[in-house]
């Protein structure tokens, strides 16, 4: 079973430029995430998803914006790199049986690792 | 603010049991979770508790105490595959996680 994948595994990005990474589940689960994980520092979520058609803000937005056109695809896309956006990119998803923001348990990918020079 | 401590690194010794310690300070309390996270891999679910209690899973075990905001994380007949990281997130009041920066468990044969 797939579950959650993201592509690319791992790129290297000049500062200044775009670069979208890919999010694609398979488990019609309606809530999405997206995180960064920073040595020494807990994951941080940069945005999030609860249902297809909507999106919000997370702790550390900015720099970066989703779209979430389907259940199944949250890409993420860094309009224009900065060194400081170098970091290990989750994203994961949720079964919010609610429909409201209870995460539930979360299912993650296996992470894009972005290195901007 | 909101916060959550956890200790940076623990070592202990194959067969062992091994209890890692999660204090928070949130906004509001629904529940929390204990990942576990390789090196390099992604977190996967480990447990989840919303009651005072102790939740027994196998070889792992979660207590929490919400009028303490103290919960653990107890691992017993440790194996050399446990090194891991172990990440605790609590939900606060607007059902945001909040995320320990983690534990490094190093096991030791």
């Amino acid at each position: 079973t797939a579950g959650i994948t993201q592509a690319p595994t791992s790129q290297i990005l000049a500062a200044g430029r775009s670069m979208t990474l890919r999010c694609t589940q398979d488990m019609r689960h309606n809530a999405m995430y997206w995180y960064r994980q920073d040595l020494g520092l807990g994951l941080r979520l940069i945005h999030y998803s609860n249902t297809a058609g909507t999106t919000g803000k997370g702790e550390v937005p900015d720099g970066y914006s989703v779209s979430r056109a389907n259940t199944d695809d949250f890409p993420l896309t860094l309009a224009s790199a900065v060194p400081s956006q170098t970091s290990v990119y989750f994203c994961a998803s949720s079964d919010s049986r609610t429909g409201g923001p209870f995460p539930g348990e979360l299912f993650f990918g296996e992470g894009s690792r972005l290195t901007v020079l | 603010g909101q916060n959550i401590d956890q200790p940076t690194e623990m070592t202990a010794t194959e067969g062992a049991i091994v209890q890692i310690n999660c204090t928070y300070q949130t906004s509001g309390f629904n529940g929390l979770f204990w990942y576990q996270q390789h090196a390099g891999e992604a977190p996967t679910f480990l447990s989840y508790n919303v009651l005072d209690g102790l939740e027994e899973k196998g070889r792992f075990s979660s207590f929490l105490s919400r009028s303490k905001g103290y919960s653990y994380l107890l691992l017993k007949e440790l194996q050399m595959k446990d090194s891991a990281s172990y990440l605790c997130a609590v939900t606060d009041s607007n059902y945001q996680l909040i995320w320990g920066a983690g534990t490094k468990l190093i096991i030791k044969p």
